[in-house]
């Protein structure tokens, strides 16, 4: 059964400021997806990673794979309030092409 | 409109009591999944539908839930005796055909809210 752990889970900084989110999962994941959500709002896709050393950027953020590790990155550069939101990962189990697990989130507050 | 459609956007019920918790795939997606998120966690599979029939039902907690999907578009999530555990956001999401390498991305509605009192 595939696990999906994120950390941190709370992050708060300071605008223009980087850092990344980490999220690691416990099994083979086919792809590896980054969705956002604001309060009260829907899932908002972000990034699906399809291969190992697959990296994707979308202004501020960037996401990577690695699949050997077991282990996807949601890096964030310079930092702005708009960023503020929770970020969760989830991976595909292996026996299916469709049931997503997901971490808990990362609720990201950008402070000016 | 162009997304997925979830109605209602807020239900309050009491404990014990029957609902209906409705979601308007978009238009042409052919699979359609249910997912709950409870406070603080991800959301949790369910259920999910291709076409008309439950392809894989795994998700639902217990036999108290239960969902259709008659005519392969709309679709209903139906919940017996409600309880206060029940209480989460009730998300629901479709695609064009389930997940494959081409990328069938999933795109979610804004959920309903079900709080048991």
């Amino acid at each position: 059964e595939l696990k999906v752990e994120q950390n941190p889970l709370f992050l708060s900084m300071q605008e223009g400021k980087n850092y990344t989110i980490y999220c690691n999962y416990s099994t083979t994941s086919d792809r590896l997806y980054w969705y956002r959500q604001d309060p009260g709002k829907s899932l908002e896709s972000l990034f699906v990673l399809l291969s190992n050393g697959a990296v994707k950027q979308e202004g501020r953020l960037m996401a990577s794979l690695d699949t050997k590790a077991r282990l996807s990155t949601l890096h964030i550069t310079a930092a702005v309030h708009d960023l503020s939101a929770t970020y969760f990962c989830a991976g595909i189990s292996g026996g299916s092409n469709y049931k997503l697990t997901f971490g808990k989130g990362t609720l990201l507050t950008v402070n000016p | 409109g162009a997304g997925v459609s979830q109605t209602p956007s807020n239900k309050v019920t009491e404990k014990g009591k029957y609902v209906e918790l409705r979601c308007d795939p978009i238009s042409g997606h052919t699979a359609l999944y249910w997912y709950r998120q409870s406070l603080g966690q991800g959301p949790e599979f369910l259920i999910y539908f291709q076409g008309t029939g439950a392809a894989d039902d795994s998700g639902l907690p217990n036999d108290r839930f239960f969902a259709v999907r008659p005519e392969g578009s709309v679709s209903t999530l139906k919940i017996q005796r409600t309880e206060r555990g029940d209480s989460a956001v009730y998300l629901c999401a479709s695609s064009l055909t389930p997940g494959g390498p081409m990328n069938t991305e999933a795109f979610f509605g804004q959920g309903t809210r079900l709080t048991v009192v």
